[in-house]
């Protein structure tokens, strides 16, 4: 399977601590793209990373990757409770139209 | 501009009956992927349609299929249900793939019984 793998599962912090999420990979990829899940609704985008890049901001979030390691970290800074949600990478997998998600990070963020 | 619209937006079936999901994406958006999330098999990747051709389709049995309209809204249709495809179905649009930001609905919850 080309399912990505994430850690941690869970994750619970207090609001305004940073938190970080990594996910792993097993093919190559042409990109990389990080979602946000509320409870039993659609996924959100928050980023995309091209397999050329190696870090990529957009707001509090700081997305990296390391293709030689095929691996991604996803870092929310200074966390709010409205973040609680899950958190998945996808992968696109060279050549093909599907996408690949990972198995998730549950976020918690204590007020 | 309008989300992606699935509906409905909660079904209960029974086991060995089918059912038929219905996808409208973003105005404009000719690719639609549709996902089953499940708490043991998280998202599984089920099959990509663009301009109404099934480009791409991931690891289900045939009794899963789907198809893509001339408005490039898409149904997908499960036959023969069984207790195991009780699941979310979300599906997503783009303008042209998956390799790009996907919008997604709020998902089909189907509960087999």
């Amino acid at each position: 399977s080309q399912q990505g793998e994430e850690d941690p599962q869970a994750l619970s912090i207090q609001e305004g601590e940073n938190a970080t999420m990594n996910c792993s990979y097993k093919t190559s990829i042409n990109n990389l793209q990080w979602y946000r899940q509320n409870s039993g609704r659609g996924l959100v985008h928050l980023i995309l990373i091209r397999s050329n890049e190696r870090e990529k901001h957009s707001g509090r979030l700081r997305v990296t990757l390391d293709t030689s390691k095929k691996s991604s970290s996803l870092l929310i800074t200074a966390s709010r409770a409205a973040d609680t949600a899950s958190y998945f990478c996808a992968t696109d997998g060279t050549g093909a139209n599907n996408l690949f998600f990972g198995t998730g990070t549950r976020l918690t963020v204590i007020p | 501009k309008a989300g992606v619209t699935q509906t409905p937006r909660y079904l209960i079936k029974t086991r060995g009956q089918q059912v038929t999901l219905s996808c409208s994406p973003i105005s404009g958006h000719r690719s639609v992927s549709w996902y089953q999330q499940t708490p043991g098999q998280g998202l599984q990747f089920l099959f990509e349609y663009f301009s109404e051709t099934q480009r791409n389709k991931g690891n289900f049995p045939g009794r899963f299929s789907g198809r893509q309209f001339s408005n490039s809204r898409s149904e997908m249709n499960v036959s023969t249900l069984e207790l195991g495809d009780s699941a979310l179905y979300l599906c997503a649009s783009s303008l042209w793939g998956t390799n790009e930001k996907l919008f997604f609905g709020s998902g089909t919850q189907l509960s087999v019984l």
